[in-house]
């Protein structure tokens, strides 16, 4: 069965020191995967997708970027931290029916 | 997001049935969706339906597609304590991505 991870779970952060979350997902091979952002008591913004080894998409001009070095792994990153990045982020993976299964989440808070 | 829209809360006796109501303006979209977030956790996909369909039933969980008003909904019967979430709807049209709505937060009072 797939399975989606997330880490870290919690992190807190001052502004203007980089950033690593990274997503792994087993049992599935070349998955969609997605970067969602989801502020307090807000809805989820997309952030990245990534249909491939190298391929990622930009839905928002924003202080992130988004790597996928590997077919299973998805990382989302930033070099200076901003008081906006606040949030909590969700990794997810798509199923060929649209489908998406979502980690667990990574709780950021910037001071 | 701007393409999906609900109710922000919906407070609700233990008990009694809930209905979380939804719009969407894209008349493209293929599938819609109902997550289910619990606090501090991620979303959990509840059910979801295909456009040429009306209805969806699946245990004590009914989805209501009116494709005409572009109008989605979700009843809960029997509401219980653990149904008190936030509940999202979303749709996809397009090939690689899901549009949600901002989600309805859902308070099951005893």
């Amino acid at each position: 069965s797939q399975t989606i991870h997330q880490w870290p779970a919690t992190l807190v952060q001052p502004v203007g020191s980089p950033l690593s979350l990274e997503c792994t997902v087993e049992g599935t091979s070349n998955p969609n995967l997605y970067w969602y952002r989801q502020a307090a008591g807000r809805g989820l913004q997309l952030l990245f997708y990534s249909v491939g080894i190298g391929q990622i998409s930009s839905e928002v001009p924003q202080n992130l970027s988004a790597s996928r070095p590997q077919d299973r792994q998805f990382i989302l990153s930033s070099k200076k931290l901003l008081l906006s990045d606040s949030g909590f982020y969700l990794c997810a993976w798509r199923t060929s029916t649209g489908e998406l299964f979502f980690g667990e989440g990574s709780r950021l808070t910037v001071l | 997001g701007e393409d999906v829209e609900q109710s922000l809360f919906l407070s609700v006796r233990e008990g009694d049935s809930s209905v979380i109501n939804c719009t969407y303006t894209d008349s493209s979209s293929t599938y819609l969706y109902w997550y289910k977030q619990e606090p501090g956790a991620g979303l959990q996909l509840l059910t979801y339906i295909f456009s040429n369909m009306d209805m969806k039933q699946d245990q004590r969980l009914t989805v209501l597609l009116n494709k005409k008003d572009k109008h989605l909904s979700l009843r809960i019967a029997d509401t219980q304590t653990g149904d008190s979430a936030i509940y999202f709807c979303a749709e996809t049209s397009r090939d690689y991505k899901l549009s949600f709505g901002a989600g309805t937060t859902v308070t099951v009072r005893a």
